[in-house]
């Protein structure tokens, strides 16, 4: 699976829309791009994923660059609740079976 | 459905001492996961399972530590004997995989350890 890259730590104000960049400059052409996030003393909880074209769905929007080299997830109204490392992860599709290996992620503080 | 459910939620124990960490998967789900978090390593895989199978345990820090999935519902984690350096979080996580599908993990609330 192609190796990302994503900032250590971000704030956000509430009510705002959190933008979390990952750069996956290694990715081919059948990984997807997967996001999840942990909020503090939980298990991670899936949040979208993508292969080109942009998502959305209730959580948040994914926005992959046309080159497929970085992608965005954005919350677009940030709340306290929201507060959590966010781990992005690429991985083939079709690899089934195979496990998520997760990064450090990167830590969204929404402060009010 | 009431998701992926994991006992003990907190668990302290004096080293030495075996302990036992369960989890019961989302139904009708035909993969299993054990990770463990720490500050230090950040989440980590130890095993996982595919229809009661284990697939791969080279996450699995040494023999101290086994796993097992008596049905396809239900997996337990055994440390015996422990020791302060396993003391962590412990994840569970399962999911359902279907050929030419990808993987949407569905994790616990975790098993806080404490070895003193």
């Amino acid at each position: 699976d192609a190796k990302t890259t994503q900032p250590p730590s971000m704030d956000c104000a509430e009510g705002r829309a959190a933008n979390l960049p990952c750069n996956h400059s290694t990715i081919s052409g059948n990984e997807y791009v997967y996001w999840y996030r942990q909020i503090h003393s939980q298990g991670p909880q899936y949040i979208i994923h993508g292969l080109k074209n942009n998502e959305t769905n209730e959580m948040a929007s994914l926005i992959i660059t046309e080159d497929r080299k970085s992608s965005t997830l954005i919350l677009p109204h940030a709340t306290l609740r929201d507060t959590a490392v966010y781990y992005c992860i690429v991985r083939a599709y079709n690899s089934g079976n195979t496990p998520l290996v997760f990064g450090k992620g990167t830590r969204l503080s929404v402060i009010a | 459905d009431a998701g992926v459910i994991q006992s003990p939620r907190h668990e302290v124990t004096e080293m030495g001492q075996e302990v036992t960490l369960r989890c019961k998967l989302i139904s009708g789900h035909n993969s299993l996961f054990w990770y463990r978090q720490t500050m230090m390593r950040g989440l980590e895989l130890l095993i996982y399972f595919n229809n009661n199978v284990p697939i791969d345990d080279s996450g699995m820090p040494e023999d101290r530590f086994s796993a097992k999935m008596p049905n396809a519902s239900f997996s337990t984690l055994k440390i015996q004997p422990s020791e302060p350096r396993d003391s962590a979080v412990y994840f569970c996580a399962s999911s359902l995989v279907r050929p030419g599908q990808g993987r949407k993990l569905f994790f616990g609330s975790g098993t806080q350890l404490s070895v003193l």
